[in-house]
């Protein structure tokens, strides 16, 4: 079993629905780090997160630390947010990530 | 101009064949990480280094080898390729000390290997 579960694998939506992704891991953790993946490949720094909730823009991240899980909401989705979400985990008092194997999102107009 | 940048963009190379992936930071991070992505799996942690004089072994370090030349570069070498090695290959840096979070990574555009 990874120590970094993400669901789902795929998901698609039609513009303006409100997305979540579901983040689970089975690790003691010190942070938990939301990142982008561009269709091109690069890789983006969403949220850094060790307790509670952070929003920027259309995004909200969220962390349950007692159930060791987190979720990345995206409201009024658009099509240039279709892109592979990944949920990394930086383990106990470990300064390396592990990560999930991503969510591939895709928004249709 | 970009703060991480990754130097060749895409590689194609014949087994048996020596190379080098180089990687250089704007961002004056201490620590710097070399990762392999393949299709279906996560991200995999190669070799990664604290500082100029540290460098750490990953989960997947067999068939590479590092060098940290300076606080700003990084560079991952393949001995010897196999077509097993071919992947996208990620360098990321995340900061030490100062202002940011000390854990968030930034990450390089991607080196997009292919070894024939």
């Amino acid at each position: 079993k990874n120590e970094v579960e993400q669901s789902p694998q795929n998901l698609t939506a039609q513009e303006g629905e409100f997305i979540t992704i579901n983040c689970s891991y089975s690790v003691g953790i010190s942070a938990l780090h939301w990142l982008q993946q561009h269709p091109g490949g690069g890789i983006v720094s969403l949220f850094m997160l060790s307790s509670g909730k952070k929003k920027h823009g259309r995004l909200i991240a969220t962390i349950n630390i007692q159930e060791k899980h987190s979720s990345l909401h995206i409201t009024a989705s658009h099509p240039r947010d279709s892109a592979v979400y990944i949920c990394a985990v930086f383990q106990g008092g470990s300064e390396k990530l592990v990560f999930g194997k991503g969510t591939k999102l895709t928004v249709n107009p | 101009d970009a703060d991480v940048t990754q130097t060749p963009r895409n590689r194609i190379t014949k087994t048996g064949k020596r190379i080098m992936l180089e990687c250089s930071q704007t961002k004056g991070h201490d620590r710097m990480y070399w990762y392999r992505q393949d299709p279906g799996l996560g991200l995999r942690l190669i070799y990664y280094s604290f500082d100029v004089k540290d460098i750490n072994k990953g989960e997947i370090s067999d068939g590479y080898s590092v060098s940290r030349q300076a606080q700003a570069k990084f560079s991952l070498s393949l001995e010897s390729a196999i077509p097993n090695q071919t992947a996208l290959y990620f360098c990321a840096t995340s900061p030490l000390t100062g202002t940011g979070n000390r854990n968030e990574q930034f990450f390089g555009p991607g080196t997009r290997l292919t070894v024939l």
